[in-house]
């Protein structure tokens, strides 16, 4: 079975500074693994995704994650934080072992940026 | 053009009510998802769709009931709507199965009081 765990459900960052959302990952199968913000009252829009080869992906934004198979590990990282970048963040793994492109999230990480 | 829109945005009912909730996508996938967002930002998926056909069910209750009249339509029906259904449900699809980006709709905030 997938899973996702997120450590940390509230991140603060001052403007500038660099952003770091942690995600592990459980997964029976290699896993494709996902990074999708959510606004005030929006969608999830895709900011990243690893599905196979280069396991530094980058994504809109400025956001990049990095796929760590030893650790179960995919954070996301930005050098340096943008007022629009406070949001809901969920990291999200699918295996498509039911034979469809089947999400399971995290619980997701608001992040807050400081001015 | 909103790729994934779903209607209504918000919707209030009473317990025991019937209600449906509209998806549609504009972009030719093939494949649709609903996913239900709780109190706590937790989403899960619900029911997966491809080419009109149910692909996978989830743990959900049968007073919910999906519906799939083309492939560019998913809609949600909820039968005798409890307490506990009050959520945020997102419709979304992706172009095939084996797609792995999926497009969002806004989301259909539904309370039921």
């Amino acid at each position: 079975a997938q899973s996702v765990t997120q450590l940390g459900s509230h991140v603060s960052v001052s403007e500038g500074a660099l952003v770091l959302l942690r995600c592990n990952y459980s997964s029976s199968v290699p896993p494709y693994l996902f990074w999708y913000v959510q606004y005030p009252n929006q969608g999830l829009q895709l900011l990243l995704k690893y599905t196979t080869g280069a396991t530094l992906v980058k994504g809109i934004n400025g956001f990049e994650a990095e796929f760590k198979k030893s650790e179960t590990s995919f954070h996301l990282t930005k050098p340096s934080a943008h007022m629009s970048d406070a949001a809901e963040y969920f990291c999200a793994v699918s295996d498509f072992g039911t034979g469809a492109n089947n999400l399971f999230f995290g619980t997701g990480t608001r992040l807050t940026v400081i001015p | 053009d909103t790729a994934v829109s779903q209607t209504p945005k918000y919707l209030v009912t009473q317990m025991g009510n019937d209600k449906s909730i509209k998806c549609e996508q504009n972009l030719g996938h093939d494949t649709m998802y609903w996913y239900k967002q709780d109190s706590k930002k937790f989403l899960k998926i619900m029911f997966s769709y491809n080419n009109k056909e149910l692909i996978i069910n989830e743990t959900v209750p049968n007073r919910f009931s999906p519906k799939s009249p083309d492939k560019a339509h998913l809609n949600l029906h909820i039968n005798s709507l409890e307490l506990g259904d009050s959520a945020v449900y997102f419709c979304a699809s992706s172009q095939d199965r084996m797609n792995t980006e999926a497009f969002f709709g806004q989301g259909t905030r539904l309370t039921v009081v």
